[in-house]
């Protein structure tokens, strides 16, 4: 099946710092890739929408400038969040989306998530 | 908006009972619905989808049926086992599966042996 991977699992960083989480479809090209940030006992809610060489759609309630999206490629596509502070920490979970020879549609697969902690 | 409301958990049970999580959603186009898994410590994994009513997602002895008329994809199981102890999240997508997501709070299962 298809595979999303992200990295890094776990960053712990200090406040006022940047981080960057990588997520990437290992063997299918996802046209869209979708970040979300997961809070304890809560649903995921979706951040930004990001299509291979365009801008990310980002939601309402959002701060694009503090949560850089990039999807430089079909397999690729990177979060920044910078000058993080303590009440940035939660999980982030990617997905990406395309069709692939098993799903036979369009269906997104999860990464497994990344806990940032800002201290 | 689209909304998704699911059952509040968290829901324990014994092994071999009988699993209902219930599921409705409000939509203004025709969505797909979809139900998720997130084991202890995983990423979420799609567990069943139905893209119209009247469809049946089906996997692992996990259902759900698409139901138009109630606006439900309640998630049904006949006889649970340890390892399905999980999160379950519905979730619906207007434009297909790869359009963005709207998912429910999720809803926490124990099974006990």
């Amino acid at each position: 099946g298809a595979v999303v991977s992200q990295h890094p699992s776990w960053v712990i960083c200090k406040s006022g710092t940047s981080v960057k989480i990588e997520c990437r479809s290992l063997d299918f090209q996802a046209t869209t890739m979708f970040w979300y940030r997961q809070f304890p006992k809560q649903s995921l809610m979706l951040m930004a929408t990001s299509n291979e060489g365009s801008k990310a759609t980002y939601e309402q309630g959002v701060e694009k400038d503090k949560f850089l999206i990039n999807h430089a490629s079909l397999t690729l596509s990177t979060l920044t969040v910078t000058s993080a502070h303590p009440e940035d920490s939660s999980f982030y979970i990617c997905s990406a989306g395309g069709s692939t020879a098993t799903s036979g549609a369009d269906t997104q697969y999860f990464g497994p998530g990344t806990r940032l902690t800002v201290l | 908006g689209d909304s998704v409301t699911q059952m509040e958990g968290p829901v324990t049970l014994s092994e071999e009972a009988f699993l209902t999580i219930n599921c409705t959603y409000t939509a203004t186009g025709y969505p797909s619905l979809f139900w998720y898994v997130q084991y202890p410590g995983e990423g979420l994994q799609l567990l069943l989808k139905a893209t119209k009513a009247d469809d049946k997602g089906s996997n692992k002895g996990f259902e759900a049926t698409y139901r138009k008329e109630t606006t439900s994809f309640h998630l049904e199981k006949g006889s649970v086992q340890v390892s399905d102890s999980a999160v379950y999240f519905c979730a619906l997508s207007v434009q297909g599966g790869s359009e963005k997501l709207v998912f429910g709070k999720g809803t926490k299962l124990t099974v006990n042996p």
